[in-house]
């Protein structure tokens, strides 16, 4: 089957640094997709990456190991605003979508 | 690495109205690409496939009237959202990949119709 996996919550303290980590088990992989999410609202693209290694963007992040089924989202000098769900989500050989279950990331002063 | 340019990021536009979203493949040849469309609060959702010089093959229950793609060259595709209306409103993103190698994604585009 398929199968995402990523921590339901984590709590970081603003002004730090956080990474989300992210374990895939899919029926073939065409790239990998991190959306944030606020309560009630759309998720938001955040970042693509198809290819291993790291790609930056401003304060976020985003890394992958095809070889491992890994990836993570890093979050630098973490903002209030930045609480939020954290999706991973996975293309798969159909270049279907498959979700996360998300991850609840809580900002502490 | 490969670079896909969707345009425009985000667009406003009048129900009634049509609106064309762009995709393009800056460094490699887009034999085939993909255009998905996000719904609130749930996944992105293939819309169609369309392969350069051939017509769109649409996914079951995605109105082919209503979403013109056209795939005219290796570098450009166009989704255009004819007459549109605000359950059209959402966020389209398209992919490409030059034969069979990676799909690289677009950044997307944030559709509002009023």
């Amino acid at each position: 089957g398929q199968n995402i996996d990523q921590p339901t919550e984590m709590t970081a303290t603003e002004g730090a640094i956080v990474q989300i980590n992210c374990t895939y088990q899919t029926s073939g992989f065409n790239g990998l997709f991190w959306y944030q999410q606020h309560a009630g609202e759309a998720p938001t693209f955040l970042s693509y990456n198809v290819l291993d290694g790291l790609e930056e963007k401003g304060r976020f992040s985003s890394f992958l190991s095809r070889s491992k089924g890994y990836s993570y989202l890093l979050l630098k000098e973490l903002q209030m605003k930045d609480s939020a769900s954290y999706l991973c989500a996975v293309i798969d050989s159909n270049y279907q979508l498959i979700w996360g279950a998300g991850t609840k990331l809580i900002i502490k002063p | 690495g490969a670079v896909v340019s969707q345009h425009p990021s985000w667009v406003i536009c009048k129900s009634g109205t049509s609106v064309k979203i762009e995709c393009r493949s800056l460094d490699f040849q887009a034999t085939t690409m993909f255009w998905y469309r996000q719904f609130p609060k749930q996944s992105l959702m293939l819309m169609a496939t369309s392969n350069e010089g051939s017509k769109a093959t649409y996914e079951q229950g995605v109105e082919k009237d209503k979403f013109l793609i056209n795939h005219a060259s290796l570098t450009l595709s166009t989704l255009t959202v004819t007459s549109a209306h605000p359950e059209d409103s959402s966020f389209y993103i398209c992919s490409a990949r030059e034969r069979e190698a990676e799909a690289f994604f677009g950044q997307g585009t944030r559709l509002t119709v009023v």
